[in-house]
């Protein structure tokens, strides 16, 4: 069963400090990794996907990737009370359609 | 215009009755998902679709039938509905395998 892995939290920051999120994978054969953001009551809207292994910026967001350890993070820089969410770690396999969610961490920026 | 659109919002219903989702899409997108959020939050796909075709049938009841009239439709029908059965559902759609654009989500509740 191949299975992503994400701390439930919640994780609590203070504004204006970076947010760290963590994912794992079981699937070593995983080749893309999206990072969703779900407010309470909506539907996860895609954040940033990576597919090489690395660092990938984009605003305030940075994704990084290490796939000889099978893990994924995202690092939200100057968090805002608005990046307030869950955020969803998601991974798809090579040549599959399918994505395979984590459970989600609830992350609170307090003002 | 709305992306990926579903209807209904709400579906409250009693246990045994037959309801049905509807899901379309206005993206040109080949591909279209059913996902269930249960009320951990746990996302997990359910049906995937490629123009009409059937490619992803995860394991789920045979009460639950999904059918493509066209590749911008996905609706999804419940027989027998039952107390379990209450979540959130998203219908999403993609490109190529790219990003999945999640619907707004039917909340579904059975009494």
């Amino acid at each position: 069963q191949k299975e992503v892995e994400q701390n439930s939290g919640p994780l609590s920051v203070p504004e204006g400090a970076i947010a760290s999120l963590n994912c794992t994978y079981s699937d070593r054969g995983s080749q893309s990794f999206f990072w969703y953001r779900q407010y309470s009551g909506k539907s996860p809207e895609l954040i940033m996907f990576i597919y090489s292994n690395g660092d990938k910026e984009d605003g305030r967001f940075t994704a990084q990737l290490n796939k000889a350890s099978q893990y994924v993070s995202l690092l939200i820089r100057d968090s805002q009370p608005s990046d307030s969410a869950t955020y969803l770690c998601a991974v798809r396999g090579g040549g599959s359609e399918k994505l395979v969610f984590g459970k989600g961490t609830k992350l609170t920026v307090n003002p | 215009d709305t992306a990926v659109s579903q209807t209904p919002k709400y579906l409250v219903t009693q246990m045994g009755n037959d309801k049905s989702i509807k899901c379309e899409q206005n993206l040109g997108h080949d591909t279209m998902y059913w996902y269930k959020q249960d009320s951990k939050k746990f996302l997990k796909i359910m049906f995937s679709y490629n123009n009409k075709e059937l490619i992803i049938n995860e394991t789920v009841p045979n009460r639950f039938s999904p059918k493509s009239p066209d590749k911008a439709h996905l609706n999804l029908h419940i027989n027998s509905l039952e107390l379990g059965d209450s979540a959130v559902y998203f219908c999403a759609s993609s490109q190529d395998s790219q990003t999945q654009y999640f619907g707004p989500g039917t909340r579904l509740l059975v009494l």
